[in-house]
């Protein structure tokens, strides 16, 4: 079975710190892995994916992930962070079909 | 820009009363989800439609039903919402059903169920 974990239900940064959100996984197989965002009272948008190829994928907003097989991660990053990045993050995996199983999600909170 | 639509982004209903709520997409994608996300939690899959076919999952309760008359629209009935039916309700939309595709959201329709 595929699951996705994300250990922190919080991460808080000052602006302009580099910022960081944690997602591991667990699926048999070759993993296709996605990171959403979500603000209040809106919809989930899709910041980017893993499919195949170069471990480091570049996505919306500035930021990136880096999938790591052999640690079963995929973390989310952005270098330089900003109050507007503050919201609720998802992290997704799925395998074989449409059926994407989500982590938890991590509230991030950005302070001026 | 090509989009998916909901509405309306609020409703407001009475316990036991139906309720239908739409949803639109200009992406031309052939599958449709609904999904129901209560309290900032992870968003739970009720359905989708692959084209003209709809696809329940196990767990969907009978109350929740699902309309697709044609590629653009897809709607979700509630035939007697209770106020555990209280959530997030999200449309998405992706190419396929392959685990590659991305699922584009809307924006959601918030329930009350008074």
């Amino acid at each position: 079975a595929q699951s996705v974990a994300q250990p922190e239900d919080q991460v808080n940064v000052a602006e302009g710190n580099p910022l960081t959100v944690k997602c591991t996984y667990s699926v048999s197989g070759n993993p296709y892995l996605f990171w959403y965002v979500q603000y209040p009272n809106r919809g989930l948008q899709f910041l980017l994916k893993y499919i195949t190829g170069d471990n480091l994928v570049k996505g919306s907003y500035g930021f990136e992930a880096e999938f790591n097989k052999s640690q079963t991660s995929f973390h989310l990053k952005k270098p330089s962070a900003l109050v507007s990045d503050s919201a609720l993050y998802f992290c997704a995996v799925s395998f074989n079909d449409y059926k994407l199983s989500f982590g938890a999600g991590t509230t991030v909170t950005v302070r001026a | 820009d090509a989009m998916v639509i909901q509405n309306p982004r609020y409703q407001v209903t009475q316990f036991g009363k139906p309720v239908t709520l739409s949803c639109s997409q200009t992406l031309n994608h052939n599958v449709m989800y609904w999904y129901q996300q209560k309290s900032s939690q992870a968003p739970k899959l009720l359905f989708h439609y692959y084209d003209k076919d709809f696809n329940n999952e196990a767990d969907t309760p009978d109350n929740f039903q699902s309309r697709r008359p044609n590629t653009s629209f897809c709607f979700l009935d509630i035939r007697s919402p209770g106020l555990g039916d209280a959530a997030m309700y999200l449309c998405a939309t992706s190419r396929s059903v392959e685990g590659s595709d991305t699922q584009y959201f809307g924006p959601g329709t918030r329930l009350t169920v008074l």
